[in-house]
């Protein structure tokens, strides 16, 4: 069964502090993508990034990185020196024959 | 370039009645996804389009649940009649071909069935 799990419901933070969003999948494919996603309170779903299943390179985009490790089938998210303006809700999808997502992470950065 | 458009951003409707969600896709994408998502969960597909025809449906709850694309852009989704358990918020999202890994969302319609 193809299964996208983000285990931690909410994270609250301090801005500054640094955050990691976790994420396990299950899937039977060799070949598959990875994506996260931002749900701001106004409800857009915004593409972060896609990771596909051959490529375990860790990336990094500003303040944001993701690190791929097949061998534990995870995809975590970390936000350095996280903002106020990073409150959103996380999501980690998979895709198959469509996008299956997580249940998502709330994360609350408070000033 | 607009983003993906739907209509109405919200709607309450006693339950029994019926309701209509229109989307627009961003222009000359091919692609057309309704998801639906429930409080507290993730976007569940319903049904994916590719142009006028709908190619995954197997989501859709069929005996309520209608939807079509005329003319491979616009999009309706109906619920009639709707059951208090049809609250969620239904969100549209298109990408330029059938790439899952370009699609882009709409700002969904919240819908509450009292």
């Amino acid at each position: 069964a193809q299964k996208v799990t983000q285990a931690q419901t909410e994270i609250s933070v301090v801005e500054k502090e640094d955050v990691t969003l976790d994420c396990v999948y299950e899937t039977r494919d060799t070949t598959y993508y990875l994506f996260w996603y931002k749900q701001p309170p106004s409800g857009e779903l915004v593409f972060l990034i896609r990771r596909n299943s051959f490529d375990e390179q860790n990336e990094i985009s500003g303040r944001y990185s993701w690190n791929f490790q097949k061998s534990t089938s995870s995809f975590n998210f970390t936000i350095t020196a996280s903002q106020v303006v990073d409150s959103a809700v996380y999501f980690c999808a998979l895709s198959e024959a469509r996008l299956i997502f997580g249940t998502g992470t709330r994360l609350q950065v408070f000033p | 370039e607009a983003g993906v458009v739907q209509s109405p951003r919200y709607k309450i409707i006693e339950k029994k009645q019926p309701v209509a969600f229109w989307c627009n896709p961003i222009s000359g994408h091919n692609t057309l996804y309704w998801y639906r998502q429930n409080l507290g969960q993730g976007p569940e597909l319903l049904i994916r389009y590719e142009n006028e025809e709908a190619v995954d449906d197997s989501q859709l709850p069929k005996d309520r649940f209608s939807a079509e694309r005329l003319k491979g852009v616009d999009s309706t989704l109906k619920i009639q009649p709707a059951e208090l358990g049809d609250s969620a918020v239904y969100l549209c999202a298109s990408s330029p071909r059938d790439l899952l890994y370009e699609q882009y969302f709409g700002p969904g319609t919240r819908l509450t069935v009292t």
